[in-house]
């Protein structure tokens, strides 16, 4: 069963840092395109990170660019985003995804990242 | 950077057909047919219904499909049911480097 699991989210303090790890299983995560999205508390998706197949191409939005990045370990089979300067505004449910296409065709089920004093 | 402009709800009756637009610019939505649309439920990850405009993934019904018109894409949802109660959000390509979603739409079924 293709499948990706999140974890590392945690309750932060503003200026803090955190890793989420995303596993993968069922495909080969170097073998496709991954993506980070995330959601605040009763908002809309918001997309925060993108990795090429080659891992040397990298994305992000103005929102976190600078301080979050993205990376991967292929003998782990695991995608990553590493989080800094984290702001209260970066409270949200994160999810790594899977592109397909110009979609995203397999999501986690997504960990909590809660920053607050 | 600027979400895409989506209805923030939608209704319709059981059988009946809804459409859920979204409106984006020259720069993505018009510029690209790299439109997707997504469902999820409260709780929930979002799914896949919709890449590429207007292709369905593997498992998806025909009663969904997508258009784009210019600067608007659309999601229709035919024979409408109660199960596809949900939120609704599009994406779309802004520029090479950059993914963009829509503010979501709540779907009512009456």
């Amino acid at each position: 069963e293709v499948q990706l699991v999140e974890s590392g989210g945690a309750l932060v303090q503003p200026g803090g840092s955190l890793r989420l790890s995303c596993a993968a299983s069922g495909f080969t995560v170097s073998n496709y395109e991954m993506n980070w999205v995330r959601q605040a508390p009763g908002k809309g998706l918001e997309w925060v990170s993108y990795i090429h197949v080659t891992s040397t191409t990298k994305y992000y939005p103005d929102s976190v660019k600078g301080r979050f990045t993205i990376s991967r370990d292929d003998a782990a089979n695991s995608l990553y985003l590493h989080m800094n300067s984290l702001r209260a505004e970066d409270t949200a449910v994160y999810y790594c995804a899977k592109a397909f296409f110009s979609g995203m065709d397999v999501w986690g089920q997504g960990t909590t990242v809660t920053v607050s004093s | 950077q600027a979400a895409l402009t989506q209805p923030a709800s939608v209704s319709g009756s059981p059988g009946q057909s809804i459409t859920i637009s979204c409106t984006g610019t020259n720069n993505d939505v018009g510029a690209f047919n790299y439109v997707s649309w997504y469902q999820q439920y409260p709780g929930k990850a979002p799914k896949l219904m919709i890449y590429d405009v207007s292709y369905r993934p593997s498992g998806v019904s025909n009663r969904f499909s997508g258009s784009k018109s210019g600067n608007t894409a659309s999601l229709t949802i035919s024979g409408l049911q109660a199960e596809d109660e949900a939120d609704y959000y599009c994406s779309s390509y802004r520029g090479s480097t950059t993914r963009i979603f829509g503010g979501g739409t709540k779907l009512t079924v009456l």
